[in-house]
Order: C-alpha cells, then structure tokens, then sequence
C-alpha cells in the first residue's frame, strides 16, 4: 500500500460546483496532514492543515478521520482560480525524523 | 513575506559532471528539505536535514548525493556525477516545526536537466 494515496482524477467541474476530494494514508501513527495547491510547472503552495476537529478556511474545508486513515477536502463555490493539483501531505514520524510524503495529487478543471 | 530562494532556476549539465544547487531557506527556520520532481510525476522526498545533519533520507538519496549547510544561510545540494535519470524539478523547503505542525514553504525550483 502507498503510503499516501489520491485519486489522480482529473476532476472537471463548472464554477460554483462543490467538489471533494479524498485521500489515505498507510500508517496510523502519522501525525501532521496538510493539503497542499500546485500549480503547473510550480512549487507545491501550503493550502490548509488539518485537523481532527475539521477545519475550515474560506471555501475550503478539511476533515481527518484517524480510524479510517482518511483526509477529505471539500471546494464550495469553485472558481476558475481553483484549478491546480491538489497534494494531500502527511508527516509519518514513526521513523523518528522528518520526512514529510506527497500523495501524486488530484488534478481539478474548473470551467467557465 | 519571507521566502525560500533557490538558485539557479534552471541548470542544464552533462552527463557524469557534478551539480550543486543552492537555497536560501527562511531565516528563523531550522528543519530544511529537498524533494525532486520528475516532470509528470509526484513530488517525492530526497532528504531532511536538521541541527547540521541529515534527519532522514529517501532510497533515491544514494551516495551520489550530499547535502550541506556551509555557512548557517545557504542550504546546498550535490550530485556528484550526475545521470540522465537525474533530471527533474529540485525543491528545496523549510519549515519551523512551531507547535510540531510541520507546515513546509518551498522555494520555486531548480530545474535540472542532464543531457
């Protein structure tokens, strides 16, 4: 099993449309989870963090499920700005260092 | 806002020869990494140094590859004799741990290509 694993989509949707994404991970001692933006030919950008409690910024909301070894992002209001891959982030510090994994990344079209 | 900068943007080197890419991470940050990503592909992690040494590191950081923080403001990474394989988008980021969330702030790459 990936240690970090998405749906590579892509996902195309119109403005305004509600869109979720999901991703797990492999090892439930893992502590930190972050999704991150990338745009095309750039630098991964820090989106949110998230947290067991679900968390929301703006459009954005992001949720954790420690059992099920599950992190969801939730897009409301989609915006053509919004399109880029999208990387669910997780720090395993099983190994006692750090080494924060990338998922692959799930790919959104926003269309007008 | 602070930054991470990394130089060059862009080196093209031939096969076999070494490369150095450098970063400057954020001032008051302590945990520095590099990640690779091959045109297409994921982001994957090479290596993670902290209080001057390596913390952790990736099957792709073999011999071939060093890191070094030279003069407490640059963080540098070296392949000694580059191959084909090698080339891709390197990142360079840092983070400040406060609180133990380890959120990263990347600098915008240096693409390598290895001719």
């Amino acid at each position: 099993r990936k240690e970090v694993e998405q749906d590579p989509g892509p996902f195309n949707v119109p403005e305004g449309a509600t869109v979720a994404f999901n991703c797990t991970y492999s090892n439930s001692a893992s502590q930190s989870f972050f999704w991150y933006r990338q745009d095309c030919r750039k630098e991964p950008k820090l989106l949110m963090s998230v947290y067991s409690s679900g968390n929301e910024d703006g459009r954005f909301t992001a949720q954790l499920n420690r059992a099920s070894q599950y992190i969801s992002l939730l897009i409301r209001d989609s915006k053509l700005s919004d399109s880029a891959t999208y990387l669910c982030v997780v720090n395993p510090y099983y190994t006692g260092g750090f080494k924060t994994i990338f998922g692959a990344g799930t790919r959104l079209f926003v269309k007008a | 806002e602070p930054e991470v900068t990394q130089t060059p943007s862009h080196q093209v080197t031939q096969m076999g020869q070494e490369v150095i890419l450098r970063c400057v991470p954020i001032s008051n940050h302590l945990y520095f990494y590099w990640y690779r990503q091959i045109l297409g592909q994921k982001v994957e992690f090479l290596v993670s140094f902290y209080n001057n040494e390596i913390s952790e590191k990736s099957e792709i950081f073999d011999d071939q590859f060093s890191v070094e923080r030279p003069d407490g403001s640059n963080f540098t990474l070296k392949i000694r004799s580059t191959k084909l394989e090698d080339s891709a988008m390197y990142f360079c980021a840092s983070s400040d741990m406060t609180g133990g969330n380890e959120k990263l702030f990347f600098g915008s790459g240096t693409q390598l290509s290895v001719l």
